[in-house]
């Protein structure tokens, strides 16, 4: 299996649920990251993990917490989320530096 | 100014038009480049990087101009499949976070 793969494709969930979204690379990279897009909106940059540490978006609410077991690894651990979090959240990983971000194919998260 | 600007478009072009799309940077240190094509409701995918020398893949074409600190993409013969957000991606030195602009719209119509 290659490239950065995401689980679920797609999830609903109510307001008062706790869910994970996880993500997977298979290419060796030493940085990953977790993107949302809302609909018809830009990429917004949430989470940054390169070589263990983590680098975040200071605006993002403490509802989503990251989580980097390895750099093979990235979760994102959502509870008592509100509807103006649906979204498509995105995971990408890269080699750092002047490297491109491979991205996943995006976890499409509906909250009720 | 903001760090990565796009025309947000849309393009709306026919089929076999040539179409451009130019994207301006404003961190002269950033060190490299990239064009990301995005379809609806889908994730961003490399289309291609961008080289000082300029370069070539198929119909498309990408260019870098550092003095003026602007990239831009050349689609020859569009197709209908064409059709997407097409995002510009600058990488500044020594960081792990890449700036995105908000992506130019292309639409080809037969």
């Amino acid at each position: 299996e290659t490239g950065v793969t995401q689980t679920p494709r797609h999830l609903v969930m109510g307001m008062t649920n706790k869910k994970s979204l996880k993500c997977e690379q298979h290419l060796g990279h030493n940085a990953m990251y977790w993107y949302k897009q809302s609909a018809k909106k830009p990429l917004e940059l949430m989470f940054v993990y390169s070589l263990e540490e983590r680098v975040e978006n200071n605006s993002v609410p403490s509802r989503f917490s990251p989580e980097c077991p390895n750099s093979s690894h990235l979760f994102l651990h959502l509870h008592t989320l509100q509807p103006e979090d649906s979204a498509l959240y995105l995971c990408a990983s890269s080699s750092g530096g002047t490297s491109p971000l491979h991205f996943g194919n995006g976890t499409r998260l509906t909250v009720t | 100014r903001k760090e990565v600007e796009q025309d947000p478009g849309p393009f709306n072009v026919p089929e076999g038009a040539t179409v451009a799309f130019n994207c301006t940077y404003s961190n002269s240190a950033s060190q490299s480049f990239f064009w990301y094509r995005q379809d609806c409701r889908k994730e961003p995918k490399l289309l291609m990087s961008v080289y000082s020398s300029g370069n070539e893949d198929g119909r498309f074409t990408a260019q870098l101009n550092r003095a003026s600190q602007y990239i831009s993409l050349l689609i020859r013969d569009s197709k209908l499949s064409d059709s997407a957000t097409y995002l510009c991606v600058v990488n500044p030195g020594g960081s792990y976070i890449p700036t995105f602009g908000r992506g130019t719209s292309l639409i080809v119509h037969p």
